[in-house]
């Protein structure tokens, strides 16, 4: 079957402006997580979707960053006024259900990269 | 902020030879994963290994875990060229209705034929 994708696999933007970063979780899964990997940081947590709702937002590095999930299915990370250090590969995964031993199902990534 | 920390960063080892990863995490855990990624992109997953497990198999790999010392490993037997990747560990926190992996910063393995 279909596994997470992402879209797009890569975008350079210019500092300052808005990006919108998409997920396609796995059919069924009712958890999703966007999580970002830097050089200087490694993967960090960033946001975790159950459902529509978002329970926990703790990672996001800014009130810059916000994301939404309609439907309980695709999602949408949003950067505004990008900054250099935003750079990064924004990677999401989704999972069966939360509570229970479900590993990860990540997607390619976002490799972003702003100038 | 990150919770496993894994040693070593980088290990280089021949072809047919074993390698073992090591990961070291900080709070009480739901269960520890491993992963590996390719390339600097999507990470897969390998295995999961619960809290009350001690030890656990899939094909050529070993996962043991230590919750007294916090500790885990990762062996792969028989190690080919192509397994040639970056492997993390991860453990899952489960906190006020959340969950979250947590990322070790990972072991750069290379398998040279």
């Amino acid at each position: 079957g279909a596994g997470v994708s992402q879209s797009p696999s890569n975008k350079v933007t210019e500092k300052g402006k808005d990006v919108e970063l998409r997920c396609d979780p796995i059919s069924g899964h009712t958890a999703l997580y966007w999580y970002r990997q830097s050089l200087g940081q490694g993967l960090e947590f960033l946001i975790y979707f159950q459902g529509n709702s978002a329970p926990d937002k703790s990672g996001l590095p800014s009130d810059r960053f916000s994301a939404e999930r309609t439907g309980g299915s695709v999602s949408t990370l949003t950067i505004q006024r990008t900054q250099q250090e935003d750079s990064a590969v924004y990677l999401c995964a989704s999972s069966f259900s939360r509570g229970g031993p479900y590993e990860q199902y990540f997607g390619p990534g976002t490799r972003l990269t702003v100038t | 902020s990150q919770q496993g920390e894994e040693d070593p960063q980088a290990l280089s080892i021949q072809e047919g030879e074993n390698a073992t990863m090591n990961c070291s995490y900080k709070t009480s855990i739901n269960n520890l994963q491993w992963y590996r990624q390719n390339s600097g992109r999507g990470l897969v997953h390998l295995i999961l290994i619960r809290s009350n497990e001690r030890e656990k198999h899939s094909g050529r790999l070993r996962v043991t875990l230590d919750t007294s010392k916090k500790s885990s490993s990762l062996l792969i037997t028989a190690s080919r060229a192509a397994d040639t990747a970056s492997y993390f560990c991860a453990t899952l926190i489960e906190q006020g209705g959340s969950e979250k992996l947590v990322f070790g910063k990972g072991t750069k393995l290379t398998v040279n034929p």
